[in-house]
């Protein structure tokens, strides 16, 4: 079965400052990755996803992830965070073939509060 | 495109109530997703289909908790008889490819079970 570990629940930071969002995740067969956000009152909606080629992947809003198989980690990260990206952001894994195919499991979730 | 559509937006019931939620996902999609949203769980995946038939409803809480998808423009989301416990804010999503697809989420449904 597959799983999600969102390591921290609340990240604060500084406008203009850099933030690591980090994601663990536990699968037996190979997966594809995911990251998005939700603002109050409001559905999810995709930032980035990573399905196979290269590691890093570039997301909308200058957020960008990158998939490290033997750390089983898919980081969040972004170089200079604006006011406006204060969110909540969800990790979610789907396996790639197996008895879960096409099932969808998502982390706890990070609150991102981004200061003045 | 109207994307995922939700009803209602906010339910407020009363314990031992039936609650019937409703979505429609974007035409042409083949998988819908239920998720649960609560402060102390997080989201968590209720059932989900492909192509109208459940695929994994392991996530169901209870027996009081149905789902069904008639056709592939409409699913219900039923809870019979409710309880202050399932006062959460409950999401549907689809999308249009088995696995690798984005999920489109609606604005939810935020019931509350007094």
């Amino acid at each position: 079965a597959q799983s999600v570990t969102q390591l921290d629940s609340q990240v604060p930071v500084f406008e203009e400052a850099p933030v690591e969002l980090r994601c663990n995740y536990s699968s037996s067969v190979s997966v594809y990755l995911f990251w998005y956000v939700q603002y109050p009152n409001q559905g999810l909606q995709l930032l980035l996803k990573y399905l196979s080629g290269s590691t890093l992947v570039k997301g909308i809003n200058g957020f960008e992830a990158e998939f490290n198989k033997s750390q089983t980690s898919f980081h969040l990260r972004k170089p200079s965070v604006h006011i406006s990206d204060t969110a909540e952001y969800f990790c979610a894994v789907s396996e790639s073939g197996g008895t879960s195919y096409g099932k969808l499991t998502f982390g706890q979730g990070t609150i991102l509060t981004v200061h003045p | 495109d109207a994307g995922v559509i939700q009803s209602p937006r906010h339910e407020v019931t009363e314990m031992g109530q039936e609650v019937t939620l409703r979505c429609k996902p974007i035409s042409g999609h083949n998988s819908l997703f239920w998720y649960r949203q609560t402060m102390m769980r997080g989201l968590e995946l209720l059932i989900y289909f492909n192509n109208n038939v459940p695929i994994d409803d392991s996530g169901m809480p209870e027996d009081r908790f149905s789902a069904k998808m008639p056709n592939a423009s409409f699913s219900t989301l039923k809870i019979q008889p409710s309880e202050p416990r399932d006062s959460a804010v409950y999401f549907c999503a689809s999308r249009d490819s088995p696995n690798t697809g984005e999920l489109f989420f609606g604005e939810g449904s935020r019931l509350t079970v007094l």
